[in-house]
């Protein structure tokens, strides 16, 4: 079975801090994910790589960045982090084998700015 | 711009009854629809994925449907049972690369 692994089920922060959410995949996908996920808005896709050292924007990204210097390992930071940001984050992977294939997600953090 | 509805409010149903939720989208024309479930304080898990070619899909007590006229997808579960309880996402998807846009998610709530 795929495990996708983020490093921290709840996370609270200060304002302004630099934050650093880990997610780490053991299936080899080539593909990586970060989301967002408020009530009311669903999941929204803030940054994706699909493969090292590559990454494109999502839909949201301002405000974030990414890092992908190892394939199972894709890395997301809040450079300053605000109270906007505050929200469950979570991480997917999915496979770049022939065909559709699904998203395998973490089960999130929680994080709270202050 | 593309907008993907499900709807918000929670569906109650009684167990051994047939639950039927709807995915509605527009300004879109996905090659692929997913389907996820998602349980309080996890991730969502994958459950199926239908083809604009097909009409309709079966894993087990599940059936989806994707009407490319109608721009809509259902999903059916059959003898539903309070362990089906959980919010259930619909994700269209073009092809290329595998880039998802999700729905807001239908709250599922079987009762005893």
């Amino acid at each position: 079975d795929v495990k996708v692994t983020q490093s921290s089920r709840y996370l609270v922060k200060r304002t302004g801090e630099k934050v650093f959410l880990e997610c780490v995949q053991d299936m080899d996908h080539e593909n990586m994910f970060w989301y967002r996920q408020d009530p009311g808005l669903g999941l929204r896709l803030i940054y994706f790589s699909y493969d090292v050292k590559m990454k494109e924007k999502g839909d949201i990204p301002e405000g974030y960045s990414v890092s992908r210097e190892k394939k199972e390992r894709f890395s997301l930071i809040l450079e300053s982090a605000s109270t906007n940001q505050t929200s469950m984050y979570l991480c997917a992977s999915s496979s770049r084998d022939r065909g559709v294939q699904p998203q395998h997600f973490g089960d999130g953090t929680r994080l709270s700015i202050l | 711009s593309q907008k993907i509805e499900q709807n918000s409010e929670a569906l109650n149903i009684q167990e051994g009854k047939t639950a039927t939720l709807t995915c509605n989208y527009t300004n879109y024309s996905p090659a692929y629809l997913q389907w996820y479930r998602q349980d309080p304080g996890r991730g969502p898990v994958f459950l199926l994925l239908i083809r604009e070619n097909e009409k309709e899909k079966r894993k087990e007590r599940l059936k989806v449907t994707f009407d490319t006229t109608l721009k809509q997808s259902l999903f059916h579960i059959t003898a539903s049972q309070p362990a089906d309880s959980a919010t259930y996402l619909c994700a269209p998807m073009n092809t290329g690369f595998q880039k998802l846009v999700f729905g807001t998610g239908t709250r599922l709530l079987v009762s005893p």
